[in-house]
């Protein structure tokens, strides 16, 4: 069965420091992978997705980028952290075929 | 640019009541409409996805109905338990990007014991 990781669980970072959250996906190949952000009361707002290695697309110009290293790894950084990045940082990835999209259990990060 | 609309934003009902969650979307054009479940601080659960081709779907309590034409969906639950509360978020996969989803921004529900 798949699954799907992501660490840390909750950081805190003060503003201007770098970021790095990874995600693993496990019993699946070729997945396409997203990378999400959740911030309080909203719903979630789309920041990177990958169709494949080194295959980035971004949806909304920010602090952040993304890289995809290996097939199942989802890496979220930053080179300098802003008050607005805090927030609940979710991983979720779909197979090719797949009408749904999986989620991880998220990271919360809080920038101070 | 399609928005997803979900009202009420929260809501509290005693245990054994049925409830309604609505979401509203602004473009027809979508492949599918998916419910999902977010505990505290957890990821999220899908609950029942409904291809745009369907008028509703089934699991258990929940019965998720899909009026594509008026850009609605609602989440029937039927006796409501604690178990129940959390937040329900609805997501449609528009056409034209198929390859996102494009989220509400939740109803959060507490069902009182």
């Amino acid at each position: 069965s798949q699954t799907i990781h992501q660490w840390p669980a909750t950081l805190v970072q003060p503003v201007g420091s770098p970021l790095s959250l990874e995600c693993t996906v496990e019993g699946t190949s070729n997945p396409n992978l997203y990378w999400y952000r959740q911030a309080a009361g909203r719903g979630l707002q789309l920041l990177f997705y990958s169709v494949g290695i080194g295959q980035i697309s971004s949806e909304v110009p920010q602090n952040l980028s993304a890289s995809r290293p290996q097939d199942r790894q989802f890496i979220l950084s930053s080179k300098k952290l802003l008050l607005s990045d805090s927030g609940f940082y979710l991983c979720a990835w779909r197979g090719l075929a797949g009408e749904t999209q999986y989620f991880g259990p998220g990271t919360r990060l809080l920038v101070l | 640019k399609q928005e997803v609309t979900q009202i009420p934003a929260a809501l509290s009902v005693p245990e054994g009541e049925n409830l309604v969650l609505n979401c509203s979307f602004t473009d027809s054009a979508i492949y599918n409409l998916q419910w999902f479940r977010q505990d505290p601080g957890k990821g999220l659960t899908s609950l029942l996805l409904i291809q745009s081709s369907q008028r509703e779907q089934t699991s258990g309590r929940l019965n998720a109905s899909l009026d594509k034409s008026s850009g609605r969906s609602t989440l029937y639950i039927a006796a409501s338990q604690p178990g129940d509360s959390a937040t329900y978020l609805c997501a449609v996969r528009p056409m034209d990007s198929s390859y996102k989803l494009i989220f509400g921004s939740g109803t959060r529900l507490l069902v009182r014991p």
